[in-house]
Order: structure tokens, then C-alpha cells, then sequence
């Protein structure tokens, strides 16, 4: 159950695109449809961004979009805005029926 | 409107034993799989035990296996994790968050902190 890996750090101007990658195995991302990102302000609880791979929940921006290839899913900023700027966490369903998070990446709006 | 509320977080001793709750509401509570994530001070979120709609299935992270035990009440709307032989490390704030589709936690508690100090 070793967590997936994200970069620590991502950072852009207003404007343009980021993209967040995540990595895991063939018994967690690899294997499954089931990847979800999650956007997380300080002291706040995480919200739901994308799910199942790249389905956006009602109400989050067209803006924010996922992908996944092989072991490794992505999460793409488009426009970046000020208030993108918050922690970003990947999960993924396992194949032991758990769920795993991403190491976690902060994004920073220059 | 979906609302989580976490309850039954505070200080304890290593050693010690805490029963966080979760009150439901806003939805069909015996139609989810239910979840709880922690997250340490400063650090990530970490997945602890998600429980079946009926209760019939439960999985916990390999850290807290034998020590945690997560349960619901339908009938009260309520999720709970029993905490047992709690240590320094389990310090974080706990979420209950509910599973929507493909697994994906869709709404979120507040979360309740749980310290373990001396």
C-alpha cells in the first residue's frame, strides 16, 4: 500500500497549463479505471475535482481534465487561476479493495 | 444537501482508545459505501478503512489493521471508527467522506482532530 507518486511541486502563470502526473503499479492505477483527484485549500477539506479517470463532478470547471496512460494518470490545469492554487492528491481503487492517495503536489499561480 | 459531520476527536494517550462518529444527512445514508481519511499536520492524506453499505465488507490500511474498526449504524444515519492501542503516529485530522461513483469520494466531513500525547 505504498502511496502514489505525484511531484511535490508544479507552478504557472495565470493563464496557462499545468500537469499534474501520478504514478502507481498495475495493482492500483494501472489496473483500474478508478482514479480520481482530489483539490484541497488549507485548512479545508479535500473536494472532489475529477473521477474515474477524467469525469469532472457538476460544478467543476471545463478547465480541469484527466487522463491516464499505463501506470501513470494526469490531472491538466487549463487557464490557470488564482484560486487553482491549493494542494492536488490523486487516488486510486487497489486491487486489495483499498483505495490509495497520491503523495500530493502544491500548485502555486505565479 | 449532503452533510457530513465528524464528532468524538481530542487528546489521548498513547495507549489509549477513541470512537470517532460521522452523522449523515441529505442522502439515502444505506446506499454508500462509506470511508474514512486522515491527514497528519502538514502532511497527505491517508486512507484508513472504508465499510460496505450493508456492513458486510471492511477494509482497513495495513497500519491500522487490528487496532481501528470501522462500523455504521443505517438505522441512525451514523459511521464510526473505533480506535484502539492509538499511537503518535495516528495523530491527524479524520474525514468520513462518502463513495459515489467509480469510488471516488464524493463529499466530505469537516474532519475531527485526534491528538496522541503524553
Amino acid at each position: 500500500q505504498s502511496a502514489l507518486t505525484q511531484p511535490a511541486s508544479v507552478s504557472g502563470s495565470p493563464g496557462q497549463s499545468i500537469t499534474i502526473s501520478c504514478t502507481g503499479t498495475s495493482s492500483d492505477v494501472g489496473g483500474y479505471n478508478y482514479v480520481s483527484w482530489y483539490q484541497q485549500h488549507p485548512g479545508k477539506a479535500p473536494k472532489l475535482m475529477i473521477y474515474e479517470v477524467s469525469n469532472r463532478p457538476s460544478g467543476v470547471p471545463d478547465r480541469f481534465s484527466g487522463s491516464k496512460s499505463g501506470n501513470t494518470a494526469s490531472l491538466t490545469i487549463s487557464g490557470l487561476q488564482a484560486e487553482d492554487e491549493a494542494d492536488y492528491y490523486c487516488s486510486s481503487y487497489t486491487s486489495s479493495s483499498t483505495e490509495v492517495f497520491g503523495t500530493g503536489t502544491k500548485v502555486t499561480v505565479l | 444537501e449532503v452533510q457530513l459531520v465528524e464528532s468524538g476527536g481530542g487528546l489521548v494517550q498513547p495507549g489509549g482508545s477513541l470512537r470517532l462518529s460521522c452523522a449523515a444527512s441529505g442522502f439515502t445514508f444505506s446506499s454508500y459505501w462509506m470511508s474514512w481519511v486522515r491527514q497528519a499536520p502538514g502532511k497527505g492524506l491517508e486512507w484508513v478503512a472504508n465499510i460496505k453499505q450493508d456492513g458486510s465488507e471492511k477494509y482497513y490500511v495495513d497500519s491500522v489493521k487490528g487496532r481501528f474498526t470501522i462500523s455504521r449504524d443505517n438505522a441512525k444515519n451514523s459511521l464510526y471508527l473505533q480506535m484502539n492501542s492509538l499511537r503518535a503516529e495516528d495523530t491527524a485530522v479524520y474525514y468520513c467522506a462518502r463513495e459515489g461513483i467509480a469510488a471516488a469520494d464524493d463529499y466530505w466531513g469537516q474532519g475531527t482532530l485526534v491528538t496522541v500525547s503524553s
